[in-house]
């Protein structure tokens, strides 16, 4: 079974600062993997995914994410923070079943802060 | 406007009382699925169904059951609630597999007492 690992619940930076969101997965095969943002009192919103092809991925919001598949990761990142960027980030990735189906596996998130 | 309908989005309710929190998509997607967000577990996925033919547990189904009679529809039942299942829940839906995105509802904050 899949499994999705974040370093640190929480993180804080400065505005302007370099965003880093670490996500590590277990996988025996090719996984898809995504990060999802949710902003306090709100649903789940897609930032960015990796299928097939180009392993550094750009979402919205500025960030992006490179699957790197040596060391089984999908770090998340933006070059400069803003103070809207304040939420919590979660990553996923899918778990292939027999007969074709499909399961999500969520990590623990993590909870970042931005400071002014 | 394409969405994912929950209802309710609040409620309180006591041990043992059958309830069912509903959800609808209205963009025609296959995959749909449930989730339950606890602090500190992130989103932890409950039942999901690829179709209106293929319906499958995920991590945490125990005290849950869901249904897919129809593409739209994907209830979810909780026979006999127990204060464990205190939490958020999320419904989810997405064209066809898990490449494409997935869309989330607002979620249902559930109390039992």
């Amino acid at each position: 079974a899949q499994s999705v690992t974040q370093l640190g619940s929480h993180v804080s930076v400065s505005e302007g600062a370099l965003v880093l969101l670490r996500c590590n997965y277990s996988s025996s095969v090719p996984p898809y993997l995504f990060w999802y943002v949710q902003y306090p009192n709100q649903g789940l919103q897609l930032l960015l995914k990796y299928t097939t092809g180009a392993t550094l991925v750009k979402g919205i919001n500025g960030f992006e994410a490179e699957f790197k598949k040596s060391e089984t990761s999908f770090h998340l990142t933006k070059p400069s923070a803003h103070m809207s960027d304040a939420a919590e980030y979660f990553c996923a990735v899918s778990d292939p079943r027999e007969g074709g189906s499909e399961k999500l596996v969520f990590g623990k998130g993590t909870k970042l802060t931005v400071n002014p | 406007e394409a969405q994912v309908t929950q209802n309710p989005r609040y409620l309180i309710t006591v041990t043992g009382k059958k309830l069912t929190v509903t959800c609808s998509q209205n963009m025609n997607h296959e995959y749909m699925s449930w989730y339950r967000q606890d602090p500190g577990l992130g989103l932890r996925q409950i039942y999901y169904s690829m179709n209106v033919e293929v319906t499958d547990k995920g991590d945490v189904p125990e005290g849950y059951k869901v249904s897919r009679k129809e593409k739209r529809n994907f209830p979810l039942i909780l026979e006999s609630p127990s204060p464990n299942q205190t939490s958020l829940y999320f419904c989810a839906s997405s064209l066809s597999t898990l490449s494409y995105e997935q869309y989330f509802g607002p979620g249902t904050r559930l109390t039992v007492t």
